[in-house]
């Protein structure tokens, strides 16, 4: 059974620029958490969703920040218009559905992005 | 609000050496806890959990138990070795909720 999958692992962006970050769940898995590590930092919680649902998008900046999770294929986290400030780690983590064994989340081995 | 404090690393070691690693937190209701290692230049993985009272996780030689009397959940080795070198996070789960609530990191190096 396949982990959570994350690509790219790394992506480099000059300012303005889109990035797009992509996570795919473990199989069996609906929900979907996005993190924020920015260097030096313990992770914070940015938006949950299940599929093509958001549930709580309450960390994540209001401003050219969006997130979504389609009925088929992978969850995207994308930024307009990067900042330098955007420099960080960005972990997806996944979990089964409620009733469905511990709501653990498995986390994906991250997207370091850097602006230049 | 549920948060996390954990001890400001780095900590520096010998091989061999005990290991404690400090975590504190603040959460209503019954939080389940959680032990995450970052090994360099990549994600997080589960070292061990615990997600009731008086509980033990354990995991490759370490452990850490679930204090509700005193909040915390430390982090132990007995016997560190230089692969253990890592960020070791501390984070909870509060009941009926799905974030998690991270600590800041505690940076490990050991040394041979």
């Amino acid at each position: 059974n396949a982990g959570v999958m994350q690509n790219p692992r790394h992506l480099v962006r000059r300012r303005g620029q889109e990035a797009r970050l992509r996570c795919s769940p473990m199989k069996g898995h609906s929900h979907v958490y996005w993190y924020r590590q920015l260097p030096e930092e313990g992770l914070k919680f940015m938006v949950y969703l299940q599929k093509e649902n958001i549930i709580d998008e309450s960390g994540m900046p209001k401003e050219r920040f969006s997130a979504e999770f389609p009925k088929e294929g992978p969850s995207i986290l994308r930024i307009q218009q990067v900042v330098r400030g955007d420099s960080a780690a960005y972990f997806c983590a996944s979990s089964p559905p409620l009733g469905q064994g511990s709501h653990e989340q498995y986390f994906g081995p991250g997207t370091r992005l850097t602006v230049t | 609000g549920n948060s996390v404090t954990q001890m400001e690393g780095p900590v520096t070691l010998s091989e061999e050496a005990f290991l404690t690693i400090n975590c504190t937190y603040t959460a209503t209701g019954y939080p389940s806890l959680f032990w995450y290692v970052q090994y360099p230049g990549e994600g997080l993985q589960l070292l061990l959990k615990a997600t009731k009272a008086d509980d033990k996780g354990s995991n490759k030689g370490f452990e850490a138990t679930y204090r509700k009397e005193t909040t915390s959940f430390h982090l132990e080795k007995g016997s560190v070795q230089v692969s253990d070198s890592a960020v070791y996070f501390c984070a909870l789960s509060g009941s009926g909720t799905y974030k998690y609530i991270f600590g800041t990191g505690t940076r490990l190096k050991v040394l041979a």
